[in-house]
């Protein structure tokens, strides 16, 4: 089955800990997104991937950090300076961003949802 | 200032009847345009994308866009229960393809 997944489903936090949330496609997509989704709001963009070994702040990436070292992969870290992280966060997909015709289109994983203690 | 509005709702809609869900963006060159489906808990799914000026159909679902305008509708013919969820408009705002989403607009479909 192709598809993004994303682990864990749930995480928790102490205050002070970073936690690194995983985000896997096997869809050969290159660009790779993370949002996030705090209750009666819209998503958020955290960090984006076009390319392997390349990646760009989005919106709100303080306290966040990425790494795109595959084509497959791209991990987020949501590290101690993010001050008020607990939020759904989304992974997301596309096969070539900023062209017409569907191959810009994003498809999400599963989400985490993440609660700090 | 938001780039993307939406009614947040609820919109109560009687089984049967048809939903008409709306949103508006700010940016006069976006070219590209989703509705994205998502249940309470879970991630969005996409329901359809549209380019050009227009209506396109998929099943139930109908978008409508107006670039002059710069709104983008989408309607649900037949509603059934299980279209009860928030529906998420995203619109592309740069070169590069950049997703601004709308808060959403939540859908109840009553039996």
């Amino acid at each position: 089955d192709g598809g993004i997944t994303q682990s864990p489903k749930y995480l928790f936090r102490k205050e002070g800990q970073n936690v690194t949330l995983s985000c896997e496609q096997n869809l050969n997509h290159d660009a790779m997104y993370w949002y996030r989704q705090d209750p009666g709001q819209g998503l958020r963009l955290i960090y984006y991937s076009q390319i392997v070994n390349d990646f760009q702040k989005g919106d709100i990436a303080e306290g966040y950090s990425v790494s795109r070292e595959k084509k497959e992969s791209f991990p987020l870290t949501v590290t101690s300076a993010q001050k008020n992280p607990t939020a759904f966060y989304l992974c997301a997909s596309s096969i070539s961003p900023g062209r017409q015709g569907g191959t810009d289109t994003q498809y999400f994983g599963p989400g985490t949802r993440l609660t700090v203690l | 200032q938001k780039e993307v509005e939406q009614n947040s709702g609820p919109l109560s809609v009687p089984e049967g009847a048809i939903a008409s869900l709306n949103c508006t963006y700010s940016d006069r060159v976006s070219q590209s345009f989703f509705w994205y489906r998502q249940y309470s808990g879970k991630s969005p799914e996409l329901i359809m994308s549209i380019y050009s000026n227009g209506d396109k159909e998929d099943g139930r679902f109908t978008a409508q866009l107006n670039k002059a305008s710069q709104y983008v509708s989408l309607l649900i013919r037949d509603s059934q229960p299980s279209d009860s969820a928030t529906y998420l408009c995203a619109v592309v705002t740069d070169s590069w393809g950049k997703f601004q989403f709308g808060a959403g607009t939540q859908v109840v479909v009553t039996p």
